[in-house]
């Protein structure tokens, strides 16, 4: 069935450093999701992604989807203690399949 | 969020007795989902619902049943709570099945001793 793996599974930064994480399918993903989820807290969403080849900013965050819509990827710009958390991708398969969430990348920002 | 409640919030039971937790939105949005989670695993699918009556199994159903009388409840029940069952349950609702973002519950924090 299908699979949305994500690494790293935790990163531990510096603040003002830059993250990164990455999401890959093993099927054609029709779109992606991306949830944000603070310590203690429930998963919150961010954005979706549906165009082979899309990029979506929010402020720091930057979001692209691949062009084989394989794959995807969140980039945190100088990082801040706000941006603490597990972040998930969660993709939907071509044949309307449900969202399937991979396992999160856990965000630690050291002060 | 406002919108979707999960009742209880936490709640420890003993192996082998039925649990029911409860989803309850107030948004009117036809799919609702259960969700585990799990240190390393993320978010697994446990069942979703589509309409009333209409449901069907997620990934890791086995032990668990649903059932979604109301637009607005969807109950989860562990049939006999084993030590496996320890974990943290999400309720989520959404417009579609999966064009749309979920918007999740605070969640349930469920110990099986």
């Amino acid at each position: 069935g299908q699979q949305v793996m994500q690494i790293p599974q935790y990163q531990h930064v510096q603040e003002g450093e830059d993250f990164t994480t990455y999401c890959n399918s093993s099927t054609t993903l029709s779109n992606i999701q991306w949830y944000k989820q603070r310590p203690g807290g429930h998963p919150v969403f961010l954005i979706q992604l549906v165009k082979s080849g899309e990029v979506k900013k929010q402020k720091r965050l930057t979001f692209q989807f691949g062009e084989a819509k394989k794959n995807s990827s969140l980039h945190i710009t100088a990082t801040q203690t706000t941006d603490v958390g597990t972040y998930f991708c969660a993709g939907r398969d071509n044949q309307g399949g449900k969202l399937i969430f991979g396992q999160g990348t856990e965000l630690s920002v050291k002060p | 969020d406002a919108g979707i409640t999960q009742s209880p919030r936490h709640k420890v039971t003993e192996t082998g007795t039925p649990v029911t937790l409860r989803c309850h939105q107030t948004e009117n949005h036809r799919y609702m989902y259960w969700y585990r989670q799990d240190p390393g695993h993320g978010l697994r699918l446990i069942h979703y619902s589509y309409g009333v009556k209409d449901t069907d199994k997620g990934e890791v159903s086995d032990g668990y049943s649903v059932s979604r009388s109301k637009t607005e409840d969807f109950l989860l029940t562990l049939e006999s709570a084993t030590s496996s069952q320890t974990s943290v349950y999400f309720c989520a609702i959404s417009e579609g099945s999966g064009s749309y973002g979920y918007t999740f519950g605070s969640g349930t924090r469920l110990t099986v001793v």
